[in-house]
C-alpha cells in the first residue's frame, strides 16, 4: 500500500534537547510538507519541498530545520531554540501541479517539558 | 493578504440530519477549493474538491458549492452519522501560492444521537 508514515506516534523530550521526526512517502510524491497544529487550532505551515536537495521556509519556520536528501524522505528537526515546540506535528506530500491534494501522515505529538 | 476563514468554529447536529459547514476565503485569484475531515489524534483526510470553473460537485454524502461572487465555499454531509464527528477544514491553493494550500481554522461538527 501506498501511503506516508510518521515515526513515533508520541515523542517526549526534556527543554533543550533537539529531535528529529520521520516521515517517509512511497507515492512517487515530489512535494513534502512540515505543519504543526496546536489543539483547537489549524495548520501552520513550517517547510515545504518541492524537489530533492530543495526546501523552502513556510510560516513557521524558526526553530525548525529540515533536509531532502533522498525524493521519500522529509525529516524535520525541533531545535532547542523553538520557543515552544510541544504540538502535534503533521507530514504531506503532493504531486506537483495537477490537483493539489495533499496526503496527510498520521501525525506526530511531541511533548517537551 | 491572503485568508481562508469559517463562520462557525463549533457545529452540533442531530444525527440523520443534514450538515452545512461554512467557508469564507478573499483571495479573488484561487481557483481551487478543497474540505478535509480530521478526527482525533489523525491526520487530515481529503474529503472532496473543486476548481473554480464549478460551483457544485458531489461525492458520497457530501457536496461542495462555490459561490465565487461573495467568496464563500460550504460543504454540506446528507445524513449526519456518528462516524462525520471530526474537525472539517477548507483550503484553497492559487498560482499565487506555489502550490501550497492555504488552510482555514477548521469546524468541529457534534453529533447528538
Amino acid at each position: 500500500d501506498g501511503g506516508i508514515t510518521q515515526s513515533p506516534k508520541y515523542l517526549f523530550r526534556k527543554e533543550g534537547q533537539n529531535v528529529t521526526l520521520s516521515c517517509e512517502q512511497n507515492l512517487n510524491h515530489d512535494a513534502m510538507y512540515w505543519y504543526r497544529q496546536d489543539p483547537g487550532q489549524g495548520l501552520r505551515l513550517i517547510y515545504y519541498s518541492q524537489i530533492v536537495n530543495d526546501f523552502q521556509k513556510g510560516d513557521i519556520a524558526e526553530g525548525y530545520s529540515v533536509s531532502r536528501e533522498k525524493k521519500e524522505s522529509f525529516p524535520l528537526t525541533v531545535t532547542s531554540a523553538q520557543k515552544n515546540p510541544t504540538a502535534f506535528y503533521l507530514c504531506a506530500s503532493s504531486i506537483v501541479g495537477g490537483s493539489y491534494e495533499q496526503y496527510f501522515g498520521p501525525g506526530t505529538r511531541l511533548t517537551v517539558t | 493578504g491572503e485568508s481562508v476563514g469559517l463562520h462557525l468554529p463549533t457545529l452540533s447536529v442531530q444525527e440523520g440530519d443534514n450538515s452545512i459547514i461554512n467557508c469564507a476565503y478573499s483571495n479573488s485569484a484561487s481557483d481551487y477549493f478543497i474540505w478535509y475531515k480530521q478526527e482525533s489524534g489523525k491526520g487530515p483526510q481529503f474529503i472532496i474538491d473543486i476548481r473554480s470553473n464549478m460551483d457544485k460537485r458531489q461525492g458520497q454524502r457530501v457536496t461542495v458549492l462555490l459561490n465565487k461572487t461573495v467568496k464563500h465555499l460550504s460543504l454540506q454531509i446528507a445524513a449526519t452519522q456518528p462516524g462525520d464527528s471530526a474537525v472539517y477544514f477548507c483550503a484553497e491553493n492559487s498560482m499565487d501560492s506555489n502550490y501550497q494550500l492555504i488552510w482555514g481554522a477548521g469546524t468541529k461538527l457534534i453529533i447528538k444521537p
